[in-house]
Parts: structure tokens; C-alpha cells; sequence
């Protein structure tokens, strides 16, 4: 079984400012790790994935996570952030093992403010 | 353009009544799935389908029902046995990959936010 944790519901931060959005997992195997972000009634939005390689992704906006397999996390950083990152994001683990589902953390709504 | 589409947008439903929601893609993907949503709980899977004609029973299936009769297509039913409908319902698709490994990047359509009355 795989489980995955977000530290966080709630992180409120000022415009510009540096933010960290936590995510940790358990799992018996090897995995593959997602965020995804969610803007208000709408559907989620692949951000960044690890699959293998390099354990530091980016995507294109500006965010980017280091896969740390020694803590079993995942965490989401940006350096500056604009109000239009405010959104819900979500963590998502996925399993290497036959039962390959994807499994999604409770979320964390990033707040930014002017 | 290719893409999930959910219809319909929002729903109303009484108690005691099964409703469909119908989740189309036309990007040509093998696998479809239905999440379940609720405030701070995330995503939780309900059902999914790797193949035409065949789907899977996700964490959370009683209550629900699908159909896989076409690749493009993965409607879910709500039915009455269901007893806490009320929440935002998310479709999305994927390739298989090889040797039919969902690893993936699942694509989402809008989401139908269901209301029980």
C-alpha cells in the first residue's frame, strides 16, 4: 500500500515571497512522484513529475521539487510567488508494483496576497 | 483541440434517484478514470478502465456503476445505494505505456460538482 501526506492545508504567503509546499509518501516500492494543481472549479493540472533520472524537476512556471528518497519526500518550492499561483495543489504518488494506482495526497491551497 | 470533456457542469439531484455523468476524451487514450472529491480529502478513485470493455473497482466503488463500450467514452452512475453523493466528480484519461503500465500522465477534464437535494 502507498499513502501520501500533505503537511500543509492551508499556506497563506505574500506576494514575491518564497514559498514550500510539503509532501511526504510511504510506499514498499519504488515510485513515481506528481504535483498537480487545481485553480477553483476546475479540473487538475499536471505541474511537474519524477519518473527517474534527476532527482530535481521543474516545470515551466517556475516551480520545481527535489525527489529525496532517504526522507521519503517530495516537497514543491518557488522562489518568488505571484497571486496568480493561488490555487489548491496536490501530491500524487504512483506505485511501481502491478496495482499502479495513483494515489493523491488531501491538498494544500496556496493563498498568495498583494 | 484535443481534450476531457464532463457534462454537465453541475447537477441536481433528489435522494433516491440515479444520475449519469458522462466523461468524453478524444486524445485517443487506452485508460479512463473517475475520482471523487471532497473538501481536504483530495482524490479518491471510484473506478477505471484500462481497456474497452473492461474497468476495475477503485478504493471507493459502492454506490457507483460504469460502462466502457467505447474507447472514448467512460460514463459513471450515481446511483441511490450511494449514501453521500454530494461532491465534485473528476474524469481523466491516460496512455497505457508499455506493457500496460499506467505510468502515465493522467489528463483531467472540468469536473461535474454534484448536489444532492
Amino acid at each position: 500500500a502507498q499513502s501520501v501526506t500533505q503537511l500543509d492545508s492551508q499556506v497563506p504567503v505574500f506576494e514575491e515571497a518564497p514559498v514550500e509546499l510539503r509532501c511526504n509518501y510511504s510506499s514498499s516500492v519504488s515510485v513515481y512522484l506528481f504535483w498537480y494543481v487545481q485553480y477553483p472549479n476546475q479540473g487538475l493540472q499536471l505541474l511537474l513529475k519524477y519518473l527517474s533520472g534527476s532527482t530535481l524537476v521543474e516545470s515551466i512556471n517556475g516551480f520545481e521539487a527535489e525527489f529525496n528518497k532517504s526522507q521519503t519526500s517530495f516537497h514543491l518550492r518557488k522562489p518568488s510567488v505571484h497571486i496568480s499561483d493561488t490555487a489548491e495543489y496536490f501530491c500524487a504518488v504512483l506505485g511501481s508494483g502491478s496495482a499502479r494506482q495513483l494515489t493523491f495526497g488531501s491538498g494544500t491551497q496556496l493563498t498568495v496576497l498583494p | 483541440d484535443g481534450g476531457i470533456t464532463q457534462s454537465p457542469k453541475y447537477l441536481f439531484r433528489k435522494e433516491g434517484q440515479n444520475v449519469t455523468l458522462s466523461c468524453e476524451q478524444n486524445l485517443n487514450h487506452d485508460a479512463m478514470y473517475w475520482y471523487r472529491q471532497d473538501p481536504g480529502q483530495g482524490l479518491r478513485l471510484i473506478y477505471y478502465s484500462q481497456i474497452v470493455n473492461d474497468f476495475q473497482k477503485g478504493d471507493i466503488a459502492e454506490g457507483y456503476s460504469v460502462s466502457r463500450e467505447k474507447k472514448e467514452s467512460f460514463p459513471l452512475t450515481v446511483t441511490s445505494a450511494q449514501k453521500n453523493p454530494t461532491a465534485f466528480y473528476l474524469c481523466a484519461s491516460s496512455t497505457r505505456g508499455l506493457a500496460g503500465n499506467l505510468h502515465n500522465e493522467q489528463f483531467f477534464g472540468p469536473g461535474t460538482r454534484l448536489t444532492v437535494l
